[in-house]
C-alpha cells in the first residue's frame, strides 16, 4: 500500500530554535497534504492543508508566519515551526491524499514527536 | 462542517467482543476510517469502509455503516490485552482533510 514518511521522528530542540519536519509520500504523488496536531490525551487537529505549487491555507488559530508550510514537488511537504517554545511541544502528524487513487484516499505518515526545552 | 463523535471510554474482559461506535454529521463522506493508536505511537489504520458499502470484515474487525442514521461501528471480536489503545474514527469527504472522533479508549482487561 502507499507510503508516507516523517523525518525526524523525533527531535528536542532549545526555545527559540527553528526545527523543519519533512513530510514524504514515497510511492504517489499527492497534490494535496495535510498537516495535524495531536497534543497529550487529545484527538487530532488539522492546522493547514499544503497544496502544490502554492500557499497552504491554515485553519482558525493557527500563525502562518509561526508554522511555515511548504509544498515544493508532489512528494514532499515540509513544516517549519518557527522560534519553537514550549507550548509547541506536540505530536505532529502529516497526511497525504493520493492524487490518482480512487476519491483520493488519505494516507498517514508515522509522526513527528517534538519537544521544545 | 463535519463533526465525528465518539464515546471516551469503553472496558472489556479479554476474550470478549467491543464494540465502539461513532457518529458522524456530513452525508458525503465517502470514506471512514478506524485507526488505532498506542501510548507514544502514530496511527495505524486498522480499516476502512467506503460510504456504499453496509458492512465490512476483516478477520477480527467487522465495522458496520448506517448510512441513513450516518452511524459507525467497529466490532472487534475476541479482544485481546494487545488491543488496549486509543481508536480514532474518522470522516473523508473527499475533499478536505479528514475530520476525527475525540478517540475512544479501550481498556482490556485480563
Amino acid at each position: 500500500g502507499a507510503v508516507v514518511s516523517q523525518h525526524p521522528s523525533r527531535v528536542i530542540c532549545k526555545s527559540g530554535t527553528s526545527v523543519k519536519i519533512e513530510c514524504r509520500s514515497l510511492d504517489f504523488q499527492a497534490t494535496t497534504m495535510f498537516w495535524y496536531r495531536q497534543f497529550p490525551k487529545q484527538s487530532l487537529m488539522l492546522m493547514a492543508t499544503s497544496n502544490e505549487g502554492s500557499k497552504a491555507t491554515y485553519e482558525q488559530g493557527v500563525e502562518k508566519d509561526k508554522f511555515l508550510i511548504n509544498h515544493a514537488s508532489l512528494t514532499l511537504s515540509t513544516l517549519t515551526v518557527t522560534s519553537a517554545h514550549p507550548e509547541d511541544s506536540s505530536f505532529y502528524i502529516c497526511s497525504a491524499r493520493d492524487r490518482d487513487g480512487v476519491l483520493g484516499r488519505q494516507y498517514f505518515g508515522p509522526g513527528t514527536r517534538l519537544t521544545v526545552l | 462542517g463535519e463533526d465525528v463523535e465518539q464515546s471516551l471510554f469503553l472496558s472489556v474482559r479479554e476474550g470478549d467482543s467491543s464494540v465502539i461506535n461513532c457518529t458522524y454529521t456530513d452525508s458525503s463522506s465517502t470514506y471512514l476510517y478506524w485507526y488505532k493508536q498506542e501510548p507514544g505511537a502514530g496511527l495505524q489504520l486498522l480499516t476502512y469502509i467506503f460510504s456504499n458499502m453496509d458492512m465490512k470484515q476483516d478477520q477480527r474487525l467487522t465495522v458496520l455503516l448506517n448510512k441513513k442514521d450516518k452511524h459507525l461501528s467497529l466490532r472487534i471480536a475476541d479482544t485481546q490485552t494487545g488491543d488496549s489503545a486509543i481508536y480514532f474514527c474518522a470522516a473523508d469527504t473527499g475533499r478536505r482533510a479528514l475530520t476525527f472522533g475525540s478517540g475512544t479508549r479501550l481498556q482490556v482487561q485480563p
